[in-house]
């Protein structure tokens, strides 16, 4: 079935970059997202890219995607105390359902 | 209304009891879904309503889950005979149909003792 896969725990310096990646299996997938989950909060989309996308900026967010190889990474530049949560990669078909990784904890160090 | 609601925020049941949990979506979305979220994993998908219908209810893990969407708006998740293993945090989206963006609700965190 479809799996989506992310790194467990990033840990970085406040003001570094991080890179957080993805991998996934669904071939079909037409759109890949990016969720911010904070202790106690709901799911926040920050950013999704279309499948036939290879890069999107937004802000200090940047999303690339490799689909040969179903990689999907996401850079946060300039690493704020704020940006400390669990972020969701996340894949879709045609319908809006989501496939979800298991998240990737980000924990910033002032 | 201004953004996904559930109810109740939090809920405890004991073991095999009945309980539903609601969604109220954002006005005038047509598709809604209902998402699980064990302890320190990802959302896992239930069921996809498209309008009235469940479109898709892949998801449900066994005949004691149920949904329904009688009119197109509110929904109601239903667990029959609850278990411990159904503790989790259950999560409500909402969208309209071909939007690239679904919106969250808080969610309900169901504990069966």
């Amino acid at each position: 079935g479809e799996d989506v896969e992310q790194s467990l725990f990033l840990s970085v310096r406040e003001g570094d970059s991080s890179v957080i990646n993805c991998t996934y299996t669904d071939s079909s997938s037409t759109y890949l997202y990016w969720y911010k989950q904070e202790p106690g909060a709901g799911l926040q989309l920050l950013t999704y890219i279309f499948s036939n996308m290879d890069m999107k900026q937004d802000q200090r967010l940047t999303v690339l995607l490799n689909k040969k190889d179903k990689h999907l990474s996401l850079r946060i530049a300039d690493t704020q105390t704020g940006d400390s949560a669990i972020y969701f990669c996340a894949t879709a078909g045609n319908t809006g359902k989501l496939i979800f990784g298991q998240g990737t904890t980000l924990q910033v160090k002032p | 209304g201004a953004g996904v609601s559930q109810t109740p925020s939090n809920k405890v049941t004991e073991k095999g009891k009945y309980v539903e949990l609601r969604c109220d979506p954002i006005s005038g979305h047509t598709a809604l879904y209902w998402y699980r979220q064990s302890l320190g994993q990802g959302p896992e998908f239930l069921i996809y309503f498209q309008g009235t219908g469940a479109a898709d209810d892949s998801g449900l893990p066994n005949d004691r889950f149920f949904a329904v969407r009688p009119e197109g708006s509110v929904s109601t998740l239903k667990i029959q005979r609850t278990e411990r293993g159904d503790s989790a945090v259950y999560l409500c989206a909402s969208s309209q149909t071909g939007s690239t963006e679904a919106f969250f609700g808080q969610g309900t965190r169901l504990t069966v003792v």
